[in-house]
């Protein structure tokens, strides 16, 4: 089946950039996500990309996908206290029926 | 900004006893989800609604699970007959055309 692998932590410097990676190994992956969970709160989708992209820029995010490695990325610019949460990546293959989702990665900024 | 709301934000119940957990969808919303995260583990699948009937569901989705949208507003899972590990957050979602989703803040249940 389907699956996708996240590590579980990223400590990042305020101001740093922060890059948190995804695997996934379901070739026929057609949209891939990025979801933010704050503490306390739902899971809010904070971007996607289409598998037939490689790349994907919203303001201080960006989306790359390596459709060949199936391996995806979300970069955060000037990582600030806010963006402290929980992010899980997920995959479909048609388009939000049925996501697949990773462990997500606890993002911890560092004064 | 239109939400996802679910009822109750933390259910504790006994091995065996049938629980309900409750979701009211952003009101022009066609499609309703059940995902669950086991705690440590991945966000899972459970189960989509569209026009009152399941158009998918996951293997975890056995006959002790049921959804209903019973009033035209409120979307519910009920759970049969608890057992340990049914102890999660469940997270309700819906979306208006099958596109974006929208996350409640998820009803963690523990099941003693």
């Amino acid at each position: 089946g389907e699956d996708v692998e996240q590590s579980l932590f990223l400590s990042v410097r305020e101001g740093d950039s922060s890059v948190i990676n995804c695997t996934y190994t379901d070739s026929s992956s057609t949209y891939l996500y990025w979801y933010k969970q704050e503490p306390g709160a739902g899971l809010q989708l904070l971007t996607y990309i289409f598998s037939n992209m490689d790349m994907k820029q919203d303001q201080r995010l960006t989306v790359l996908l390596n459709k060949k490695d199936k391996h995806l990325s979300l970069r955060i610019a000037d990582t600030q206290t806010g963006d402290s949460a929980i992010y899980f990546c997920a995959e479909s293959d048609d388009g939000n029926e049925k996501l697949t989702f990773g462990t997500g990665t606890r993002l911890t900024i560092i004064p | 900004e239109p939400e996802v709301t679910q009822t109750p934000s933390h259910q504790v119940t006994q091995m065996g006893q049938e629980v309900i957990l409750r979701c009211v969808p952003i009101s022009n919303h066609l499609y309703f989800y059940w995902y669950r995260q086991i705690l440590g583990q991945k966000v899972e699948f459970l189960v989509s609604f569209y026009n009152n009937e399941i158009s998918e569901k996951s293997e975890i989705f056995d006959d002790q699970f049921s959804v209903e949208r019973p009033d035209g507003s409120n979307f519910t899972l009920k759970i049969r007959s608890t057992k340990l590990e049914d102890s999660a957050m469940y997270f309700c979602a819906s979306s208006e055309n099958g596109g974006e989703l929208f996350f409640g803040e998820g009803s963690r249940l523990t099941v003693l």
